[in-house]
């Protein structure tokens, strides 16, 4: 199916633990992103890499480091979590035509729970 | 940041009714989008909207991109217990900006 997959979909973990989340798209798209959805189901967005460059870092702490080995997948390393990282992460891809922003597709979401 | 105000927060209807919700802004909006989120899953996109006035319609889902373009509706008719979940409003704001999102209108249908 052509898609936007996150692993895992579930993640329970220590604070003080490091951990990783993978993203991969099959559309065949150049631009992905991450975004953080907290409980009041807010969606805000984290990172977001054209071609593999980082374009857009919003302000985020730097335990949070992603890494785009090619255009179809985002991965999303977090150091030293705290329990305010609890929320659900979910990762989008788009295609970035002239310069511009499209319509993004979501994955299903990494629900990540720090004890 | 650019927002955009997204109401109501929250609806209850009887199955059959129609629903509209809306999205404001402040300032002027490229193109706005509308997504349905389910429990425990992803984002999906409903409708795109490119110009201002278009009226653009995806089974019993209709949108409209305002004139001012600071606003968009949703319409959703004769609702179904499957309409339930959030709907969420986004946009890109003129020029090479990221998009932003409403914070949505968690939609109940009553049987």
């Amino acid at each position: 199916d052509t898609a936007v997959s996150q692993t895992p979909k579930y993640l329970v973990t220590q604070m003080g633990n490091d951990k990783s989340i993978k993203c991969e798209q099959n559309l065949g798209h150049d631009t992905m992103y991450w975004y953080k959805q907290d409980s009041k189901k807010f969606l805000k967005i984290m990172f977001s890499y054209n071609n593999k460059e980082l374009i857009i870092n919003e302000t985020v702490p730097n335990r949070f480091s992603p890494k785009s080995p090619d255009k179809a997948h985002l991965n999303l390393h977090i150091n030293s979590l705290e329990l305010g990282d609890s929320a659900v992460y979910f990762c989008a891809s788009s295609r970035r035509l002239a310069g511009r922003y499209n319509e993004q597709f979501f994955g299903p979401g990494t629900r990540l729970t720090v004890l | 940041g650019q927002q955009l105000n997204q109401s109501p927060q929250s609806m209850f209807i009887q199955e059959g009714e129609d629903v509209s919700m809306n999205c404001t802004s402040s300032s002027i909006f490229n193109t706005w989008l509308w997504y349905k989120q389910d429990p425990g899953e992803g984002p999906v996109l409903l409708i795109a909207l490119y110009k201002a006035g278009e009226l653009t319609s995806n089974g019993r889902l209709t949108a409209q991109f305002g004139i001012t373009r600071k606003d968009s509706f949703l319409n959703i008719s004769a609702s179904i217990p499957s309409d339930v979940g959030i709907y969420f409003c986004a946009g890109f704001p003129s020029g090479n900006t990221p998009l932003v999102f409403g914070k949505g209108t968690r939609l109940s249908v009553i049987a």
